[in-house]
């Protein structure tokens, strides 16, 4: 079936990198995003990668996936206060509509 | 802009009534979702629909129906509220084309007591 695991929390100081993990069970997975949550809002998509690639970068954040162990990371360079929230990893097969997602990793910044 | 909004934000309601959550989205996506979020479990799909008059079920739809009479509104109503019904509920929507990102409303917070 379809799963998607990752820690609940991590904390960081500021100014250091963050790495926030996630495990997928779908091998079919064509889409894998990255969703952020700040308080009292809904999710905004941060960043996705295709199956097909390894890795992405987008400014400060990092993406890379291991396809043959079905796990995906996000590295945060630099970590601000402004990136407290609730990170969501999430996958989709390109057959399906469907987005499934993980239950979260809170992100707390400690000074 | 184009958006999607949730009405109401917040809502408290008595268990037994029944309650409608609205969802609008103006991007003219054939695919709206809703889902409800609760410590320990993510996002958990309730409902979702590919177009007007389409409905399926979510892997926890039980108490929930939804209704897909035009493309820009999915309404999320729960028939007899329950106090495990208590959640925050997400509206997203997509279109069919390239990474077909869902795009997430602001949430409503529903409080059955």
């Amino acid at each position: 079936g379809e799963d998607v695991e990752q820690s609940l929390f991590l904390s960081v100081r500021e100014g250091d990198s963050s790495v926030i993990n996630c495990t997928y069970t779908d091998s079919s997975s064509t889409y894998l995003y990255w969703y952020k949550q700040e308080p009292g809002a809904g999710l905004q998509l941060l960043t996705y990668i295709f199956s097909n690639m390894d890795m992405k970068q987008d400014q400060r954040l990092t993406v890379l996936l291991n396809k043959k162990d079905k796990h995906l990371s996000l590295r945060i360079a630099d970590t601000q206060t402004g990136d407290s929230a609730i990170y969501f990893c999430a996958e989709r097969h390109s057959s399906a509509s469907k987005i499934i997602f993980g239950s979260g990793t809170r992100l707390s910044i400690r000074p | 802009d184009a958006e999607i909004t949730q009405s109401p934000r917040h809502k408290i309601t008595e268990t037994g009534r029944q309650v409608t959550l609205a969802c609008h989205q103006t991007w003219n996506h054939n695919n709206m979702f809703w889902y409800r979020q609760d410590l320990g479990h993510g996002l958990r799909l309730i409902h979702y629909s590919y177009g007007v008059h389409d409905t399926n079920k979510g892997e926890v739809s039980d108490g929930y129906s939804v209704s897909r009479s035009n493309t820009e509104d999915l309404p999320l109503t729960l028939e007899s509220a329950a106090s495990s019904q208590t959640s925050v509920y997400f509206c997203a929507s997509s279109d069919d084309r390239g990474s077909e990102t869902q795009y997430f409303g602001p949430g409503t917070r529903l409080l059955v007591l």
